[in-house]
C-alpha cells in the first residue's frame, strides 16, 4: 500500500486550496480515508473521513463547515479543500488509511502536506 | 471522549524504561485504543492497536496495556530511534470520530 500526498503550499488568508492524497496497492473503495492535522500547539487532530465507495463523510465538529473532503475513484485520489483559508489553518495535513475492516486505527499514512497561510 | 496523556515530556537516557500514560475521560473499549509514534519530518507510525497488540514490525520492547480509562505504553529499554512523540488515539462510534491525546515527547536526557 502506498499513500502519496501533494506538495507543500503557501497561501494568503482568504484564498482557496485543494490538497490531494493518492493511494495504490489496494482496492480504493474498500477503506475509508481520513485527514489528520498536525500543529505544534495541539498535536494530532482528526479532521474528517470519507468512504470512497459512496462518498459518505464524517467530519470532526472542530472542522465541520470549514473544510470539504471528496474523492475521485477514477484516479484513486482523495481531496481536502478550503474555500477561504485562515492563518490558523497553517499545519501539516496527513491522509491515512485504516487498511483494517474495523477502521479503529490507521496503518498507512501519506507523507504529509505542509500548508502555510500567511499574508 | 477526551484523552489526556502524561507526562508531557519524558527526559530519559538510552537503555532506560519509558512509561507513558493515556487516560480517557470515560471508559472505552480496548478494541478502539491505539498508539502512534511520530518523529520529526515523518508521518505518524502505528505502534499498538486494540490497546495491547503490536502492529507489524514493531519491536517487542514496546509493551502496551490497560482497560477502562487508563492505558499505558511502556518502552522497556530505550533505543536511540525511540526518541519521538507518542500519541494515543481512540475511535468512537456514536458519532464516528477519532480523538488523539495531546502527545508525550520522549527526549534524550
Amino acid at each position: 500500500v502506498q499513500v502519496v500526498q501533494s506538495g507543500a503550499e503557501v497561501k494568503k488568508p482568504g484564498e482557496s486550496l485543494r490538497i490531494s492524497c493518492r493511494t495504490s496497492g489496494y482496492s480504493f473503495s474498500v477503506y475509508w480515508i481520513s485527514w489528520v492535522r498536525l500543529t505544534p500547539e495541539k498535536g494530532l487532530e482528526w479532521v474528517g473521513r470519507i468512504d470512497p465507495h459512496d462518498s459518505y463523510i464524517n467530519y470532526s465538529p472542530s472542522f465541520q463547515g470549514h473544510v470539504i473532503t471528496s474523492v475521485d475513484k477514477s484516479i484513486n485520489t482523495a481531496y481536502l479543500r478550503w474555500r477561504s483559508l485562515k492563518a490558523s489553518d497553517t499545519a501539516i495535513y496527513y491522509c491515512a488509511v485504516p487498511a483494517d475492516d474495523s477502521g479503529y486505527f490507521h496503518v498507512f499514512w501519506g507523507q504529509g502536506t505542509r500548508v502555510t497561510v500567511s499574508s | 471522549i477526551v484523552l489526556t496523556q502524561s507526562p508531557g515530556t519524558l527526559s530519559l537516557s538510552p537503555g532506560e524504561r519509558a512509561t507513558l500514560s493515556c487516560r480517557a475521560s470515560q471508559s472505552v473499549s480496548t478494541n478502539n485504543l491505539a498508539w502512534y509514534q511520530r518523529k520529526p519530518g515523518q508521518a505518524p507510525r502505528l505502534l499498538i492497536f486494540g490497546a495491547s497488540s503490536r502492529a507489524a514490525g514493531i519491536p517487542d520492547r514496546f509493551i502496551a496495556g490497560g482497560s477502562g480509562t487508563d492505558f499505558t505504553l511502556t518502552i522497556s529499554s530505550l533505543e536511540p530511534e525511540d526518541f519521538a512523540v507518542y500519541y494515543c488515539q481512540h475511535f468512537g462510534t456514536s458519532p464516528p470520530m477519532y480523538t488523539f491525546g495531546q502527545g508525550t515527547k520522549v527526549e534524550i536526557k
